[in-house]
């Protein structure tokens, strides 16, 4: 099955900084990559996806770039604020095969003031 | 618009007791998704809807696990005899195609 890895576990920046975030995917079957914020308490909300048709997509501050080649893809966040602190998840899956999602191990982000 | 809603937020039951955990999806949305998320495991794929049927169960860790989805709409995961490691936070998920899922707040499950 999908196994996804995520880099770093842990990220800390200064408000006004860029992060990125890693992932690697395994099954070159997958065609579906979004990411996620999760809050303390709250469900995972979704804030960016790319199918793997795109090789970079942007929304404000944020923008995920894909490497089919490589099976990876990033997450960046420009121009960081407090607000931003929280985990973030990637996830992969193949839309046709019921689109269930397989995680990476999450990065929790902390952005100093 | 009214997103997706778990009831209850916490629950805590004492080994050996079932549980039954409920999803209320975004009205109008044609798959649910439930996931667990805990300390060890990270988030992890259960079950899948479409409609009210179950194409892929592959994620239930064991036959205690079961769960159905009834009118195309509320779905409830259930666990029996429950054990300590079923300890988590359940998430249900929702998508009204093949492509974007929005969660709900999840269910702690605490197993004394």
């Amino acid at each position: 099955g999908e196994n996804v890895e995520q880099h770093p576990s842990t990220l800390s920046v200064q408000e006004g900084d860029s992060a990125v975030i890693k992932c690697t995917y395994s099954d070159s079957a997958s065609n579906y990559f979004p990411w996620y914020k999760q809050e303390l308490g709250k469900g995972p909300q979704l804030i960016i996806d790319i199918r793997s048709n795109v090789g970079e997509k942007k929304d404000q501050r944020i923008a995920v770039t894909l490497n089919k080649t490589a099976k990876h893809f990033s997450l960046h966040i420009t121009e960081t604020q407090p607000e931003d602190s929280a985990v973030y998840f990637c996830a992969a899956s193949i839309i046709a095969a019921g689109n269930k999602l397989t995680f990476g191990g999450g990065t929790r982000v902390l952005v100093k003031p | 618009g009214a997103g997706v809603s778990q009831s209850p937020s916490n629950k805590v039951t004492e080994k050996g007791k079932d549980v039954e955990l409920r999803c209320d999806p975004i009205s109008g949305h044609t798959a649910l998704y439930w996931y667990r998320q805990s300390l060890g495991q990270g988030l992890e794929f259960l079950i899948y809807f479409q409609g009210n049927s179950a194409p892929d169960k592959s994620g239930l860790p064991s036959d205690r696990f079961s769960a159905e989805r009834t009118g195309g709409s509320v779905s409830t995961l259930t666990i029996q005899r429950t054990q300590q490691e079923d300890s988590a936070v359940y998430l249900c998920a929702s998508s009204p195609g093949t492509r974007e899922q929005f969660f709900g707040p999840g269910t702690r499950l605490t197993v004394l």
